[in-house]
């Protein structure tokens, strides 16, 4: 069975960082993409970021510079280093696997929440 | 960026009805398009990738169509657990992006 489990996430003062972590079990994780994909109380989804394969990643401009990406495929782990927080980046944070062939996350964890205080 | 707009924000229907949503993105996005649903307190789940193919374990009655700009997914005849909130994804563009979502409320 196919698993994803984020964790790391908490409370933390804007200006602070925090890093997210997701643990994979059911699949040949190495074999995939992997995705974080985050989502604020009542909003939409928004993209975070992403990491192929072969370790190239992807960011949007709203996050580029402040949070990287990165994966440990022997020990099954998905990461997300978050830095310079704001409370805009307060969310239920989302990892994802996606298929190479597909490029579409068809897997997704139940999130770890991430609050930003002023 | 590519902007993903859905329609209608909401939509109020029975179940047994038809249900008809749509995607429209601000550039071609060939059929690199895929549909979501998502109910409270849970991950989104895959519903169709690829503007038209079912995902695993996605009852027959759930369809996408379109490409380029305009999108469809169609749910032929609901079912109560169907009520939930819609969200299109493209993937044709890094970021990837995804629409603002169709809440689909019983009527």
């Amino acid at each position: 069975e196919v698993q994803l489990v984020e964790s790391g996430g908490g409370l933390v003062q804007a200006g602070g960082s925090l890093r997210l972590s997701c643990a994979a079990s059911g699949f040949t994780f190495s074999s995939y993409d992997m995705h974080w994909v985050r989502q604020a109380r009542g909003k939409g989804l928004e993209w975070v970021s992403a990491i192929g394969t072969a370790g190239d990643t992807y960011y949007p401009g709203s996050v580029k510079g402040r949070f990287t990406i990165s994966r440990e495929n022997a020990k099954n782990s998905l990461y997300l280093q978050m830095n310079s927080l704001g409370v805009g980046d307060t969310a239920v944070y989302y990892c994802a696997r996606a298929p190479r062939a597909s490029g579409t996350p068809d897997y997704w964890g139940q999130g770890t929440l991430v609050t930003v205080s002023s | 960026e590519i902007v993903l707009t859905q329609s209608p924000a909401t939509l109020s229907l029975s179940p047994g009805e038809r249900a008809t949503l749509s995607c429209r993105a601000s550039q071609s996005v060939s059929t690199y398009l895929n549909w979501y649903q998502q109910k409270p307190g849970q991950a989104p789940r895959l519903l169709i990738y690829d503007a038209s193919n079912r995902a695993s374990g996605i009852p027959a009655r759930f369809s996408g169509s379109g490409s380029g700009t305009d999108f469809t997914l169609t749910i032929s005849s609901l079912e109560p657990e169907d009520f939930a909130v819609y969200y299109c994804q493209q993937r044709s563009n890094w970021p990837y992006t995804f629409g603002q979502g169709t809440k689909l409320e019983i009527k």
